[in-house]
């Protein structure tokens, strides 16, 4: 089945350093690839997506490309901010693969990100 | 306002209790999730619904009971809590149709079970 593998946290790291996060997936069909943000004590927001291989999703200064060779869609941002601090989630949407998984997102497990003044 | 709104934010139950969880959408979407998060686990789907009339169990419905009262209502019940049922849940909803499956998510319902 489908699947979403990202690296764990915690990810500690000084403001203005240079964060990525590693998001890697197996899919079936033709996914499409998404990364949210869970800020303390709200719930998931969409930070970025790409739906075709070697689109480049971004926002708020967040970038993924998605790697249909290495199957990846690791999340970078070249300077961060406390306000950065958050948990991210790698999530896939399968819509070609089987019925089962179709219309669903599968999640990664989740980075919590850490940024200190 | 917010778009998809859960009720209640936080609730503290006992052990066998009946509670159920509500959440409501204005945005018009068809369809609707219900998910829990776990430390170290991510979001598990327990129920989803692509419309009124099409309810569907997740990866982990066991315990766990839906129902679509209308497009916009989508309730979550927990018929005899147990204490591993505490953890965060969220509602989400997404629109037919699109490449891709972007979902909505509402601000989470912390549930605690004693």
């Amino acid at each position: 089945g489908d699947s979403v593998t990202q690296m764990e946290g915690p990810v500690t790291l000084s403001e203005e350093a240079f964060l990525t996060i590693n998001c890697t997936y197996t899919a079936t069909g033709y996914p499409s690839l998404f990364w949210y943000v869970q800020y303390p004590g709200e719930g998931l927001q969409l930070l970025l997506k790409a739906t075709k291989a070697d689109d480049k999703g971004s926002n708020k200064g967040f970038e993924a490309t998605y790697r249909k060779e290495t199957t990846s869609f690791h999340l970078e941002k070249g300077s961060v901010q406390v306000s950065d601090s958050a948990v991210y989630f790698c999530a896939l949407s399968d819509m070609g693969g089987t019925t089962d998984s179709w219309g669903k997102l599968q999640f990664g497990a989740g980075t919590q990100v850490v940024v200190t003044p | 306002d917010a778009d998809v709104t859960q009720t209640p934010r936080n609730r503290i139950t006992k052990t066998g209790k009946r509670i159920m969880l509500e959440c409501s959408q204005t945005k018009g979407h068809d369809r609707m999730y219900w998910y829990r998060q776990d430390p170290g686990l991510g979001l598990r789907l327990i129920y989803y619904s692509f419309d009124v009339k099409d309810i569907n169990k997740g990866e982990i419905s066991d315990g766990y009971s839906v129902s679509r009262q209308a497009q916009a209502k989508f309730s979550l019940s927990l018929e005899s809590a147990i204490p591993n049922q505490t953890a965060l849940y969220f509602c989400a909803t997404s629109d037919v149709g699109g490449v891709a499956n972007e979902q909505f998510f509402g601000p989470g319902t912390r549930l605690t079970v004693l």
